[in-house]
């Protein structure tokens, strides 16, 4: 199975200041297309989880711009440009490249 | 607009089974693909299966192989999720999710279903 390992387990942000999250995978998630199948999603406290990133880079509709997503093969990373209060959350990596689809353990955003 | 509308919040014995329901609105069903993802408390995201449209095949991960069954009843856009042979451990939330054609991530969540394994 590809194993998804983010860092870090939590992350503590300032408001207006920007934040980074790693995730590495055990294996390339570079398709022969060009696409990576790697997604980025927020859990917010209480919710269900959101699509913020698809293959890689793509943001999802609807998800503000300071967020973004970069990488390829095994070694992505998700950046928010300037935080605000309202990104707190769990955010999970996922890779759909190989079966069994797996999630990254999660990295805790707080305030 | 697509929504995914989960059954309540279930409390069952070890060894019982459960099945969870996943109604979809403003899509037809079969022209989706469905699948199940679970969290434990506390803990992160667990894949447990979904439709494959490139064989037209349900695919379960080994972990579940012989204790989950997903079905489909297309006369009500309704999606099941059905294990069985309850554990302790299979307390958690159950999520159904829609992959999304265009990019294969899960673009649509429903509500979640907490269901509780407990004598």
């Amino acid at each position: 199975d590809i194993v998804m390992t983010q860092s870090p387990l939590s992350l503590p942000v300032t408001p207006g200041e920007p934040a980074s999250i790693s995730c590495r995978s055990s294996q390339s998630l570079l398709h022969s297309n060009g696409y990576n199948f790697l997604h980025w999603y927020l859990q917010k406290p209480g919710q269900s989880p959101q699509l913020l990133i698809y293959l890689g880079s793509h943001r999802a509709s609807g998800v503000p711009d300071r967020f973004s997503g970069s990488g390829s093969g095994t070694d992505f990373t998700l950046k928010i440009s300037r935080v605000e209060a309202e990104d707190v959350g769990l955010y999970y990596c996922m890779q759909v490249l190989h079966t069994p689809l797996t999630f990254g353990g999660g990295t805790k955003v707080e305030i | 607009q697509v929504q995914l509308v989960q059954s309540g919040a279930e409390v069952k014995k070890p060894g019982a089974s459960v099945r969870v329901s996943c109604k979809v609105s403003g899509y037809t069903l079969s022209d989706l693909s469905m699948h199940w993802v679970r969290q434990a408390p506390g803990k992160g995201l667990e894949w447990m299966g979904g439709f494959d449209p490139d064989d037209g095949e349900t695919i379960y991960p080994q972990k579940f192989q012989g204790r989950v069954t997903m079905t489909e009843d297309s006369s009500t856009d309704t999606a099941y999720l059905e294990l069985s042979s309850l554990r302790s451990d299979d307390t958690a939330v159950y999520y159904c999710a829609r992959r999304a054609d265009l990019h294969d991530a899960f673009d649509i969540w429903g509500q979640g279903t907490m269901v509780t394994v407990s004598s």
